[in-house]
């Protein structure tokens, strides 16, 4: 059964820095592209970041470009996002999701993981 | 970028009725669309991919339809489980977009 369990959520200040992780099981991880996806509260979804299996393409949205940084462990099964310079909008729930091989939509996703930027 | 829209943002029905949840998108997208569902408490479920293509594991009572800009999820005859939010998604290009989303309701 594919598995992804997001962590390393919390209450951050602003400007400060957080580091997400998604272990991955129920698949060979290192064959699949894998994502970050968000959702502020009450408002809709918003894709994050991408990177291929081999860590050789590697995709940000503009809104977090320069500041957040995605990256995997393969060896670990793990994917990461580390985000610095927090700012307010970036509170959100933060998905892990698995791109479907061959396809650029999102087969699994993780149960998320809450980043609160307040101070 | 590519703005998807959900015009519906609710859709009140029965179990047994069938409703179409519509998304439309800002240019062509050709058929890169697809559509999930959440579940109170669950992971978002991919339904279809390819405007109409059933992900293993989706009930043949769902359908997706459309080309270009507009596009269509079907469900016949609602089940008490299908009542949720449905959001589709572009992957013509990046960044991936996401509609508003529906939120599917009993009535």
């Amino acid at each position: 059964e594919v598995q992804l369990v997001e962590s390393g959520g919390g209450l951050v200040q602003p400007g400060r820095s957080l580091k997400l992780s998604c272990l991955a099981s129920g698949f060979t991880f290192s064959n699949y592209g894998m994502n970050w996806i968000r959702q502020a509260p009450g408002k809709g979804l918003e894709w994050v970041a991408s990177i291929s299996s081999s860590s050789s393409y590697i995709y940000y949205a503009d809104t977090v470009k320069g500041r957040f940084t995605i990256s995997r462990d393969n060896a670990k099964n793990t994917l990461y996002l580390q985000m610095t310079s927090l700012r307010s909008e970036d509170t959100a729930l933060y998905y892990c999701a698995r791109h479907r091989l061959g396809g650029h939509y999102f087969d699994y996703w993780g149960q998320g993981v809450m980043v609160t930027v307040s101070s | 970028d590519v703005q998807m829209t959900q015009s519906l943002s609710y859709l009140a029905a029965s179990p047994g009725e069938s409703v179409s949840i519509s998304c439309k998108a800002s240019k062509s997208i050709s058929n890169y669309l697809a559509w999930y569902q959440q579940k109170p408490g669950e992971a978002y479920k991919l339904l279809i991919y390819s405007g109409s293509t059933l992900q293993s594991g989706t009930p043949s009572r769902f359908s997706g339809s459309g080309s270009g800009t507009d596009f269509t999820l079907t469900i016949r005859s609602l089940e008490p489980e299908d009542f949720g939010l449905y959001y589709c998604q572009q992957y013509y290009e990046k960044p991936y977009t996401f509609g508003a989303g529906t939120k599917l309701e009993l009535k």
